[in-house]
């Protein structure tokens, strides 16, 4: 089974200040890893994804998370925040789908950003 | 427009009561699935289907029940087995189980 952790549950940041949201997941098998926002009363939408290939995956609004498989993290960074990026972000794994496997997608805690002027 | 429909937006229930939230999507995805979120839980896996007329429990599927007649819909049926109902609910979508979902605005449920 899988699992992750989002090892902060709130960041605060200044405007145009570099931020790193922190993410770790455990697995038995391969596996596809997400990262989402969601902004308040709103669904979640997805900010970028890694399924294979260039360990660097660039998203929306500038973000982009780096797969790290030794330490099983995946965690998200943008070099300079805006106030707008006030949210909160869901870190999620799922298992790569093939036999056994059922694709379903676990989600971590969540952090919130809060982002100041 | 292709999207992902949850209503009511809000919605409250009295003890004892089942009620049921509505999801409906017209994206033609395969997968459909409900989460639970409660504050500093993140979102929790309730049940999922890949397919129509199948699903599967999630991990906290107790005092939940749902069907998949229809591609397009997938009910949640929140039944007075749930102890604590109280939460925001979210649907989503995807072309197939694993990739990427595509979520509703969601449904906040209060006990009276």
């Amino acid at each position: 089974a899988q699992s992750v952790t989002q090892l902060d549950s709130q960041v605060p940041v200044f405007e145009e200040a570099p931020v790193e949201l922190r993410c770790n997941y455990s697995s038995s098998v391969s596996v596809y890893l997400f990262w989402y926002v969601q902004y308040p009363n709103q669904g979640l939408q997805l900010l970028l994804k890694y399924l294979s290939g260039s360990t660097l995956v660039k998203g929306i609004n500038g973000f982009e998370a780096e797969f790290n498989k030794s330490q099983t993290s995946f965690h998200l960074r943008k070099p300079s925040v805006h106030i707008s990026d006030t949210a909160e972000y869901f870190c999620a794994v799922s298992d790569r789908l093939g036999s056994g496997n059922t694709g379903k997608l676990i989600f971590g805690q969540g952090t919130t950003l809060q982002v100041k002027p | 427009d292709g999207g992902i429909t949850q209503s009511p937006k809000y919605l409250f229930r009295k003890e004892g009561q089942n009620v049921t939230l509505s999801c409906e999507q017209n994206l033609n995805h395969d997968a459909m699935y409900w989460y639970r979120q409660d504050p500093g839980q993140g979102l929790r896996l309730i049940y999922y289907s890949q397919i129509v007329n199948d699903f599967q429990k999630g991990d906290i599927a107790e005092g939940y029940s749902v069907s998949r007649e229809k591609k397009e819909s997938f009910p949640l049926t929140v039944t007075s087995a749930q102890k604590n109902p109280t939460a925001f609910y979210l649907c989503a979508s995807s072309v197939r189980s694993g990739e990427k979902l595509f979520f509703g605005s969601g449904t906040q449920l209060s006990v009276l």
